[in-house]
């Protein structure tokens, strides 16, 4: 069956390092993957999109990977704040529908001052 | 433009009784999805809709949940009867053609 694994356990950084958040999917072949944020209370935000064609995105702080042989993309947010503290969702679309995406049980990400 | 709008943001209503949330997506925006969000099962897509028809309840849990989209700006998700596992965050998105998502601020469901 299809599966999407992201670090279930919070990552605790120290102000200014950067943080890497894992997301690992199987038994898919996805078309494109994306990266949300959410704050407690609210509902995801949506912050990157990087297809299977590209390697690498960028968005001021964040870089995303894309490794469609590895199974993997990794998130990373360089210079981290503790604004950035937050859990950090992937989402994939299911096979056979576009539009219809799958989201990981995302990471909770802690950027200690 | 308000983004997402859900109502209501907090429900709290006794097992068996029929419970309905609101949402009205984005203006301009084609496609409508509803998620639900437990601490166990992280976000999950119950139905999605395009250009107001339901495109896949493959996610709906079992037959006490239906979800209606009778025009391009509003849509409801009922439940009837409720019981407490229904109790979790329920969220509303809205999209046009590509693929991000806007997620309306939830609402927060307890069923005692």
């Amino acid at each position: 069956s299809q599966k999407i694994e992201q670090n279930s356990e919070a990552l605790n950084i120290q102000e200014g390092k950067t943080a890497t958040l894992t997301c690992n999917y199987t038994n898919y072949s996805p078309a494109y993957l994306q990266w949300y944020r959410q704050d407690p209370g609210r509902g995801p935000v949506f912050l990157l999109l990087i297809r299977e064609n590209e390697k690498e995105k960028r968005k001021e702080r964040l870089k995303v990977t894309f490794d469609t042989t590895l199974k993997q993309s990794l998130f990373h947010i360089t210079a981290s704040q503790p604004a950035d503290s937050a859990t950090y969702l992937c989402a994939l679309p299911l096979s056979g529908g576009y539009q219809k995406v799958t989201f990981g049980i995302g990471t909770k990400l802690q950027v200690i001052p | 433009d308000a983004g997402v709008i859900q109502s209501p943001r907090h429900e709290v209503t006794e097992m068996g009784q029929e419970v309905t949330l609101r949402c009205k997506p984005i203006s301009g925006h084609n496609s409508l999805f509803w998620y639900r969000q437990t601490m166990m099962r992280g976000l999950e897509l119950l139905i999605y809709f395009n250009n107001n028809v339901p495109i896949d309840d493959s996610g709906m849990p079992e037959d006490r949940f239906s979800a209606k989209m009778p025009n391009a700006s509003f849509s409801t998700l009922k439940i009837q009867p409720s019981e407490p596992r229904d109790s979790a965050v329920y969220f509303c998105a809205s999209s046009f053609l590509e693929n991000e998502q806007f997620f309306g601020p939830g609402t927060r469901l307890t069923v005692l």
